[in-house]
Order: C-alpha cells, then structure tokens, then sequence
C-alpha cells in the first residue's frame, strides 16, 4: 500500500526556517517525482516544486523560489521541505504527493499545518 | 501561468441527485486535467485523470469530459460521503495550477 507519511503540525517564530519531512512506502521511492503543495486560508492550493529523488533535480515555482528548499534521503525514502524565513504569509497546511511524469499527482501525504506566530 | 477558472466556488445537492462543476483553462490543456476530492484533515484523493480517466476503484458515479480549455466534473446518484471540496488541476505545463475549489454540501 503507498503511503506518505508527513511530519506533525509546527508553530514557529516569524523569521526562522523550519523542515517539514514526508517518509514514502509502499513503492519504489526514486520511481516518482516528490511534489509539494500548500494550502492557505483552507482553501486555494499552489504548487511549490518537485524533486526527483533518483538524480536529486529539482524544479521550482517561481514564487517559492528562495522561499522552498526540497530535498531527499534515499537511505530513508524521505523527503523533506525546508521552509526559510518564515513569515505570516507561510501560515498554511503543506503537502506531499507523488507524481509519474506525465501523469497527475497520485497519492498524497495528509498534510502538516505550519503556523507561523510570535 | 496557465489558470484555471473553476466554477461555482460552492454548491448544494441532494442526496441521489446530480451535480456538475468546470474548468476553464488559460490555454489549451491538451486533456491533461485531473479531478480531486478533498476532505478536512487528508490529503487530496485523485478521482480522474487526464480529463476522463477514472482511478482505480473510484466509482463509475463520478466522470469527466472536455478538450482545449473547458472542462467539467460530474457527480451522480450523489452519497452522503461525496460531500467534500473538489479541485481541479492542469498537468499540461511544468508549472501545474490547481482550480479555486468547489465546496459541495447537502441541500
């Protein structure tokens, strides 16, 4: 069974930087891109990027760039999302999904809340 | 960035009843949409994809249809568990874009 497990929900400080991880099973983990969704205000969804874990590319939303650093551990099929100077603005739930080129995202992690708060 | 315009943002069905949701995209899209439920607390559930294709299991009360940049969503003989918001999503471009969402709720 595939599953994308992610990590718990955080509340962190407006300017830190915080990782949020997505451990993958139930497939061959470098068969499929790893994309990363966010979620504001309950409702709109934007795409921040991918990242292959067989060779470590990466492609990015323009409006992420800087903002998004997506990596993976193969040892662990894990990927992780490195969120930078975090702002009010970055307060939003945060997803997973795996994608097979040129198909759609086909499963999705159940998301990590991110609450960015002094 | 390709857009995708989905309508209505919100509608009410009945149970057993028929509903109906679009997407108008940017540009053409070449077929490749896919349709997702979405329920409070989970991740996305992909229904279909590019335009027409149901996923594994999904019931055959759910379909899509559409080419260029108009695409619809259909749900029938609608069951209690439907209630969900249901997005839209182009995979034409690298740059995917997801429509605003259609809240779908009781009447």
């Amino acid at each position: 069974e595939v599953q994308l497990q992610q990590s718990g929900p955080e509340l962190v400080k407006p300017g830190a930087s915080m990782k949020i991880s997505c451990k993958a099973s139930g497939y061959s983990f470098t068969g499929y891109t790893m994309n990363w969704v966010k979620q504001s205000h309950g409702k709109n969804l934007e795409w921040i990027g991918l990242i292959n874990p067989y060779n470590g590319g990466t492609s990015y939303n323009q409006k992420f760039k800087g903002k998004a650093t997506l990596t993976v551990d193969k040892s662990s099929s894990t990927a992780y999302m490195e969120l930078l100077s975090l702002t009010s603005e970055d307060s939003a739930v945060y997803y997973c999904a795996r994608r097979a080129t040129p198909y759609a995202m086909d499963y999705w992690g159940q998301g990590t809340s991110v609450t960015v708060s002094s | 960035d390709i857009q995708m315009t989905q309508s209505p943002s919100s509608l009410s069905a009945s149970l057993g009843g028929k509903v109906t949701i679009t997407c108008k995209a940017s540009q053409d899209i070449n077929k490749y949409i896919a349709w997702y439920q979405h329920k409070p607390g989970k991740g996305p559930r992909l229904l279909i994809h590019y335009t027409s294709t149901l996923q594994p299991g999904i019931p055959s009360r759910f379909s899509g249809s559409g080419s260029g940049r108009d695409y619809s969503f259909s749900i029938s003989n609608l069951e209690p568990e439907d209630i969900a918001t249901y997005y839209c999503l182009q995979y034409d471009n690298l740059l995917l874009t997801f429509g605003a969402g259609t809240k779908l709720e009781l009447k």
